[in-house]
């Protein structure tokens, strides 16, 4: 079956620092990659969709250049989170769909800002 | 924009007993919903899926039950077990496949042995 990996699963980091969330499709090719957030009892909410090669698409509100997304294969995105501060703090998705699979989620992480 | 809701935030069952979790959704042009079940600090993970053309489809203990005239999802389990203990989103697809999945706010199922 079709497998998504991210990591780190958890990381903490001080406030003004970036960090970089990667999500690997292990055994397919990703035709699209999406990345959500989600807080505390909260939902799933969409950050943005990812094509290889080009640039994501970001959902209202999102600002893009903090969170920078960099999808450079099939098999790969980056979300960097970029002079992170508390209130980025939050569990963060990615999810990776090719037919015939449907959509794969990674097991997310969780960013804690210090 | 077009989103999910859920009507009841947490469901409390014993084990044995059938559970109902609730789903509303407000895009009548949605072809396909999904249920997904997220245990604590781990990613969603794929219960059974329904397409719009059909009202219901049954999977190993599960139901999915679509009504599209009150655009009304329903997720049925039979005999809930305390390892059913986790949050149930339902989610759809309002454009073609391959586009973003919306997901409802979620629904708390806790199972007492």
């Amino acid at each position: 079956g079709a497998v998504v990996s991210q990591h780190p699963s958890r990381v903490i980091c001080k406030s003004g620092t970036s960090v970089k969330i990667e999500c690997r499709s292990l055994d397919f090719q990703a035709t699209t990659m999406f990345w959500y957030r989600q807080f505390p009892k909260q939902s799933l909410m969409l950050m943005a969709t990812s094509n290889e090669g080009s640039k994501a698409t970001y959902e209202q509100g999102v600002e893009k250049d903090k969170f920078l997304i960099n999808h450079a294969s099939l098999t790969l995105s980056t979300l960097t989170v970029t002079s992170a501060h508390p209130e980025d703090s939050s569990f963060y998705i990615c999810s990776c769909y090719r037919e015939p699979y449907g959509y794969t989620f990674g097991s997310g992480t969780r960013l804690t800002v210090v | 924009g077009e989103s999910v809701g859920l009507h009841l935030p947490t469901l409390s069952v014993q084990e044995g007993d059938n559970s109902i979790i609730n789903c509303a959704y407000s895009n009548s042009a949605s072809d396909y919903f999904i249920w997904y079940k997220q245990e604590s600090g781990k990613g969603p993970q794929f219960i059974i899926d329904i397409r719009s053309n059909m009202d219901k489809r049954q999977g190993q203990r599960v139901t999915v039950l679509l009504n599209k005239t009150v655009k009304h999802l329903s997720l049925q389990i039979a005999a809930t077990q305390p390892g059913d203990s986790a949050v149930y989103f339902c989610a759809e697809i309002p454009n073609q496949a391959g586009t973003a999945l919306i997901f409802g706010k979620g629904t708390t199922l806790s199972v007492s042995s």
